[in-house]
């Protein structure tokens, strides 16, 4: 069965600094998609980014990079020049590529990122 | 399109007490999920529709857990005989089939007394 690992619960931040969040996964997959999720208090989860792991490139959403180390089964989240509305719980997500038998994502347990003004 | 909408979105009730919700999901989208998110941890799946059939449901779903989306359209989420270990917020999410992105609504957060 396939998980996903955030070690670490609560991540802090100053303001227009940088910060990495840290996943790691484990499947015997070939073909899936990772994501990164915010949760911000009280209000719904939106995507931040997703990376296909066909592709070798990390993928990127303005402020917002991926480490993928595919090898590794690594996919980290740096957040960069961060603002006070990045504060919110960070979910890393994994989907089995297309032709498997679920849809599912599979969460893990989150990552609660505070930025310090 | 306002996203996917659930209702209500807060609910208490009694153990032992049925309750439904209802999730929207945008209107084109064909695929719909139920997630449950307790306290402290990341939403794991309950069940999955592509239109009004139901093609995975999770272990977690027990017998006092039912889904249905007739017509493909809205979703309801009925538990029966609450308890208070399904105290937690219900998910909804919705997709395009061949798109990965699933959107998600704001919740309907239940609480067992």
């Amino acid at each position: 069965a396939q998980t996903v690992t955030q070690s670490q619960p609560e991540m802090s931040v100053q303001e227009a600094e940088t910060v990495t969040l840290s996943c790691t996964y484990d499947t015997s997959e070939s073909d899936y998609y990772l994501f990164w999720y915010k949760q911000p208090p009280s209000r719904q989860m939106i995507l931040v980014i997703r990376q296909e792991a066909y592709k070798q490139q990390n993928a990127t959403e303005n402020r917002f990079s991926v480490n993928f180390q595919k090898a590794a089964k690594s996919f980290s989240l740096k957040i960069s020049d961060s603002q006070l509305g990045d504060a919110a719980m960070y979910f890393c997500a994994y989907r089995r590529g297309y032709g498997g038998a679920t849809n599912k994502l599979i969460f893990g347990t989150g990552t609660l990122l505070a930025v310090q003004p | 399109d306002t996203g996917v909408s659930q209702n209500p979105r807060h609910k208490i009730t009694k153990r032992g007490q049925n309750v439904t919700f209802r999730c929207d999901p945008i209107s084109e989208h064909n695929r719909l999920y139920w997630y449950r998110q307790t306290l402290g941890q990341g939403p794991e799946f309950l069940t999955y529709f592509q239109n009004e059939a139901q093609l995975e449901k999770s272990r977690l779903l027990s017998d006092r857990f039912s889904a249905e989306r007739p017509k493909g359209s809205f979703s309801t989420l009925e538990i029966q005989r609450t308890e208070q270990g399904d105290s937690a917020m219900y998910l909804c999410a919705s997709s395009l089939e061949g798109e990965s992105e699933q959107y998600f609504g704001p919740g309907t957060r239940l609480t067992v007394t």
